[in-house]
């Protein structure tokens, strides 16, 4: 089935870093690619989406590419803040539509130290 | 906009009591629903989720139930809670126009089981 691999964390970094954290997946097809993003005590939020090869997702200074070759949706932005520290999901949905739910990763807790 | 509810925000429940945890959505018509738990320190698994009234799909064998009374109404609910129950729920919607199942999330309920 499908599946998603991303690091766990913590992740802890100093204001101002450069921020990657890795998701890769397992599925069949061309999934929907999504990051959210849940600060403490709070629902998901969504982050940014791809839906297809080559698509850069985009949103408050966090990037991510589709990467079918690498089955891949890293998520990168280039300036960190103490306000990014949350936890962030990478999970797609199955290609071909349909109303399935999504599938996530464990979730990577990130901390930023000023 | 689009809002979603969910009550109540927190809740604690001895082993053996019933449950109802109740979801609401405003602003859309005809949404796809979803139940999802957040175990501690674990990602997120989709429980159950809803094309329409009075139709539910259940991804993993258990002793909680849904239900769709009305179109934008989505409850949870258990005869008897197991320790096991406790985690974080997690209600969502989406709606499905041509483009990827993007699902857009609640606050959550925090239940804990003793």
């Amino acid at each position: 089935g499908d599946s998603v691999t991303q690091m766990e964390g913590p992740v802890t970094l100093s204001e101002e870093a450069f921020l990657t954290i890795n998701c890769t997946y397992t599925a069949t097809g061309y999934p929907s690619l999504f990051w959210y993003v849940q600060y403490p005590g709070e629902g998901l939020q969504l982050l940014l989406k791809a839906t297809k090869a080559d698509d850069k997702g985009s949103n408050k200074g966090f990037e991510a590419t589709y990467r079918k070759e690498t089955t891949s949706f890293h998520l990168e932005k280039g300036s960190v803040q103490v306000s990014d520290s949350a936890v962030y999901f990478c999970a797609l949905s199955k290609s071909g539509g349909g109303a399935d739910g999504l599938t996530f990763g464990k979730g990577t807790h990130l901390i930023i130290q000023p | 906009s689009q809002t979603i509810h969910q009550w109540p925000a927190t809740l604690v429940q001895p082993v053996g009591s019933p449950l109802s945890l109740e979801c609401t959505v405003e602003g859309t018509s005809n949404p796809n629903l979803y139940w999802y738990r957040q175990a501690a320190g674990r990602g997120l698994q989709l429980l159950f989720y809803s094309v329409g009234i009075g139709q539910i799909s259940s991804e993993v064998p258990q002793n909680l139930s849904a239900s769709r009374p009305q179109d934008r109404q989505f409850i949870l609910s258990s005869k008897k809670l197991l320790l096991s129950d406790s985690g974080f729920y997690l209600c969502a919607w989406s709606v499905l126009a041509g483009g990827p199942n993007t699902q857009y999330f609640g606050p959550g309920t925090r239940l804990t089981v003793l």
